[in-house]
């Protein structure tokens, strides 16, 4: 089936300094959304992106369909930024395919 | 961010009881999904309604998931006979369309646990 390779696994920045995080599809996907679990544990949204990217305050994502990629880009790290990220791709069928995840942790 | 309601939070049953989960998607999003998500954090579609009609459904949602989403009442997930292995936590999640379109919001979960 579609599958979405998400890396790294875990990832320890310090503040004030920056990483990308990546999904890699196995098929072509038309649409991808990244999300962080926050400390209660709910799915907060950061990006949806048919094509191209978007950039949020110290976040940026980029998606290549066509390429079958997709990238999340932290830069100043802060310590509430801490927490788990998720991608997820869409297809034509609606459903999401999620990664793994990535353990992010922000160290003073 | 989200307004998807999700009740209740935590579910405790044995094996063999039912199970029931209840989502309230955001005002005016008719597509409604639900995920299980395992303690490997690995996600699972199981069904996806649009205002009541479903949409798609996975094999096990179709023979042990109980599965509706009435007009003007909650939409809601019901597991008819509880196994072990059902222990997660279950997604809801609304949007505005299916396929492509639309980013989908989720809400907080249910965490169920099958004695």
């Amino acid at each position: 089936g579609d599958q979405v390779e998400q890396s790294p696994s875990a990832l320890s920045l310090h503040e004030g300094t920056g990483s990308a995080l990546r999904c890699n599809f196995t098929t072509t996907m038309r649409a991808v959304q990244w999300f962080r679990k926050n400390s209660r544990g709910s799915l907060i949204n950061l990006f949806y992106l048919a094509s191209g990217t978007k950039e949020n305050g110290r976040l940026k994502s980029a998606f290549d369909s066509k390429e079958r990629y997709s990238t999340l880009h932290i830069r100043d790290a802060q310590l509430e930024d801490s927490g788990t990220y998720f991608c997820a791709a869409n297809t034509n069928t609606g459903k999401l395919t999620f990664g793994d995840g990535t353990v992010l942790t922000v160290k003073p | 961010n989200s307004k998807v309601i999700q009740t209740p939070r935590y579910l405790v049953k044995g094996q063999g009881q039912k199970a029931k989960m209840r989502c309230i998607p955001e005002k005016g999003h008719p597509v409604v999904f639900w995920y299980q998500q395992n303690k490997n954090n690995e996600f699972k579609f199981l069904i996806n309604f649009q205002n009541q009609e479903v949409l798609q459904q996975i094999d096990m949602t179709e023979k042990r998931f109980s599965a509706e989403c009435p007009s003007n009442s909650p939409c809601s997930l019901e597991i008819q006979s509880s196994e072990a292995g059902d222990s997660a936590l279950y997604l809801c999640a609304s949007s505005l369309s299916w396929g492509i379109g639309d980013t989908q919001y989720f809400g907080p979960g249910t965490r169920l646990l099958v004695l």
